[in-house]
């Protein structure tokens, strides 16, 4: 059964680099599935960041593309989000998780638990 | 950019009570939707893909309908455990794009 966790710090400072790191277990990342982040401010609804296959190919939400990298590490079976330039409205609990499905039919499981991320001086 | 429009923004039922849930999308989607349940301080679940499939462990009382634009969740006989916040969610293939809905949140009457 895949689980995922996601690791890095609780605190970034105005201007910096949030990074984040999302740990896939129970599974291979190089199995046929686009990994995502998502994230989710305090009280908030839902906002997809952008996803990664293990080829390397990625997709990003057009809103945040000009910020966002996401990479894999298939050695560690691995991968990561680094969202540059962050203010305030970047505070929020992110997630990663597994896409699953193909074509036009996709949605998301399992989840990791989640990781709150502050961004304050 | 496909909007998914959730309603109602809060519904508040007892339990035993049947639930009724509306996702309605700003174009059409095929039967390419999903829901998730999601409790204070958890991750969401999967409950339903492809609108009416529903995820593995997913209790019989929760079933999904609709296609096109519009899109219902019901919960047959609410449980203590379903009161949470539900989301739909659609993902567009040109630009590759997901969307959520803005969420409806179940409440205990």
């Amino acid at each position: 059964q895949v689980q995922l966790q996601e690791s890095g710090p609780g605190l970034v400072k105005p201007s910096g680099t949030l990074s984040l790191t999302c740990a896939v277990s129970g599974g291979s990342i190089s199995s046929s599935n686009w990994w995502s982040w998502v994230r989710q401010p305090p009280g908030k609804g839902l906002e997809w960041i952008g996803e990664i296959y293990h080829s390397g190919s990625t997709n990003y939400n057009p809103s945040l593309k000009s910020r966002v990298t996401i990479s894999v590490d298939k050695s560690k079976n691995q991968f990561s989000l680094k969202l540059s330039s962050v203010t305030a409205a970047d505070t929020a609990v992110y997630y990663c998780a597994r896409g699953r499905g193909g074509g036009s039919s996709n949605w998301f499981d399992p989840w990791g638990q989640g990781t709150l991320v502050t961004v304050s001086s | 950019e496909i909007v998914l429009t959730q309603s109602p923004a809060t519904l508040s039922l007892s339990p035993g009570e049947r639930a009724t849930l509306s996702c309605r999308a700003s174009q059409s989607v095929s039967s390419y939707l999903a829901w998730y349940q999601q409790k204070p301080g958890q991750a969401p679940r999967l409950l339903i893909y492809d609108a009416s499939n529903r995820a593995t462990g997913i209790p019989a009382r929760f079933s999904g309908s609709g296609s096109g634009t519009d899109f219902t969740l019901t919960i047959s006989s609410l449980e203590p455990e379903d009161f949470a916040v539900y989301y739909c969610q659609q993902r567009s293939n040109w630009p590759p794009k997901y969307t959520f809905g803005q969420g409806t949140k179940l409440e205990i009457k």
